[in-house]
């Protein structure tokens, strides 16, 4: 069985340009979540998708962040006008609503 | 003070030794407590979760709580080369356990 998949697994962009990092769950999984994982800082919680309920996206950091979820499946986030501080690995997450989170490998976004 | 602290280390124990890892944490509300592992350049999966105080075992790993003292613990036994990865603590409030804060991790190598 399929994990997480996450595309791309790195992406190098230059300063100002949009980026768009896609997350494929595992199937049946109703509930996705977006992290990100800076140097030095730990996971920090993005946003959460639940089914078809309205998304928790109270960690977004700035409106230059957005994330959508079509189909109740794929995900995408989506960065605005990139900027250095953005340099990080965007983790997503998949599960049943349960304790247990299913991660991805990521994507390492290098901004230049 | 960030609500989760975790020593980054790194640490590093011969084969067979005992590994002690710890968090403290700051949110009374936490009620859901998890330790997740990560391999380099892999996403984190989850070892184990504790709901509120106590002890938990699996197999060489023991999960500790202690609300009183807003301190958890994660200790292995007999350790081995291929428990070499970052350890991260993780929480969650009752009714948003879906949003959980990360402590930073710590890297530990056991060396063979």
């Amino acid at each position: 069985g399929a994990g997480v998949s996450q595309s791309p697994s790195n992406k190098v962009t230059e300063k100002g340009k949009d980026v768009e990092l896609r997350c494929d769950p595992i199937s049946g999984h109703t509930a996705l979540y977006w992290y990100r994982q800076s140097l030095g800082q730990g996971l920090e919680f993005l946003i959460y998708f639940q089914g078809n309920s309205a998304p928790d996206k109270s960690g977004l950091p700035s409106d230059r962040f957005s994330a959508e979820r079509t189909g109740g499946s794929v995900s995408t986030l989506t960065i605005q006008r990139t900027q250095q501080e953005d340099s990080a690995v965007y983790l997503c997450a998949s599960s049943t609503g349960g304790i247990e989170l299913f991660f991805g490998e990521g994507s390492r976004l290098t901004v230049l | 003070q960030k609500e989760v602290e975790q020593d980054p280390g790194p640490l590093s124990v011969p084969e067979g030794a005992i590994v002690s890892l710890n968090c403290t944490y700051s949110n009374s509300a936490f009620q859901y407590f998890m330790w997740y592992r990560q391999y380099s350049r892999k996403g984190p999966e989850l070892l184990m979760y504790t709901y509120s105080s106590g002890n938990k075992e699996d197999g060489r790993f023991t999960a500790q709580v202690d609300k009183s003292s807003k301190y958890i613990s994660l200790f292995i036994r007999d350790s081995q080369p291929s428990d070499s990865a970052t350890y991260l603590c993780a929480m969650s409030e009752r009714g948003s356990n879906y949003k959980l804060t990360f402590g930073k991790g710590t890297l530990l190598t056991v060396n063979p």
